[in-house]
């Protein structure tokens, strides 16, 4: 596709189930990158893949946080378990190569809506 | 560890007025620095970035910052701004090891 695309849109769960948020980044990217923006709050880096190794793991929250990437190409990140504080927007983006190249940037999906009742 | 703070929650200006955004940043070493752009109802967008160079760095939209490294800072300015710049603004800095360090971001509201 000629973006970033993220499914779903809008996910609306119920606490203590697990949910699956995906994405697809834009062909050829190899560089992935998984954030969580809550109402109020910036952009909270949660994991960053190169190619399906994920160097950084560091952001994610907790334990029943997990991601993979396959292929190198689609990502699926995980929650286990969810709690009403997982309400966020979860945002992918990609990047061709490592954003500190020359004339990298990332490339931002639409989001996924997340709400945990 | 990299960190970036944005100070200002919302910058109001005037149609027609300059405008700055405020971003400092602490990284180790030489840091790379972006300006990401929310608008309403849409994902986030590239407006710029710092590598190396020239300090001055200009962007889309008429957009440009200033790396200023004494004061660890990468303001983002703009001579004349416009309504439709009104959206919500990303400071953003890494040390090319891949992360990427968001700021808290600031909403600029021009009015009319």
């Amino acid at each position: 596709g000629a973006g970033v695309s993220q499914s779903p849109s809008n996910k609306v769960t119920e606490k203590g189930k697990d949910v699956e948020l995906r994405c697809d980044p834009i062909s050829g990217h190899t560089a992935l990158y998984w954030y969580r923006q809550s109402l109020g709050q910036g952009l909270e880096f949660l994991i960053y893949f190169q190619g399906n190794s994920a160097p950084d793991k560091s952001g994610l929250p907790s334990d029943r946080f997990s991601a993979e990437r396959t292929g190198g190409s689609v990502s699926t990140l995980t929650i286990q378990r969810t709690q009403q504080e997982d309400s966020a927007v979860y945002l992918c983006a990609s990047s061709l190569r490592n954003p500190g190249a020359t004339n990298e940037k990332l490339f931002f999906g639409s989001g996924t809506q997340l709400s945990v009742l | 560890a990299q960190s970036v703070a944005q100070p200002e929650d919302q910058v109001n200006v005037a149609e027609g007025n300059p405008l700055t955004v405020k971003c400092t940043y602490s990284v180790s070493g030489n840091p790379y620095l972006f300006w990401y752009v929310q608008y309403p109802n849409r994902g986030l967008q590239f407006l710029l970035k710092y590598i190396t160079g020239d300090n001055l760095v200009k962007g889309s939209y008429g957009f440009e910052a200033e790396f200023n490294k004494s004061q660890t800072s990468f303001h983002l300015k703009k001579p004349s701004a416009l309504v439709s710049d009104s959206a919500l603004y990303f400071c953003a800095v890494s040390r090319n090891t891949g992360k990427l360090i968001f700021g808290q971001g600031t909403t600029l509201q021009v009015k009319p």
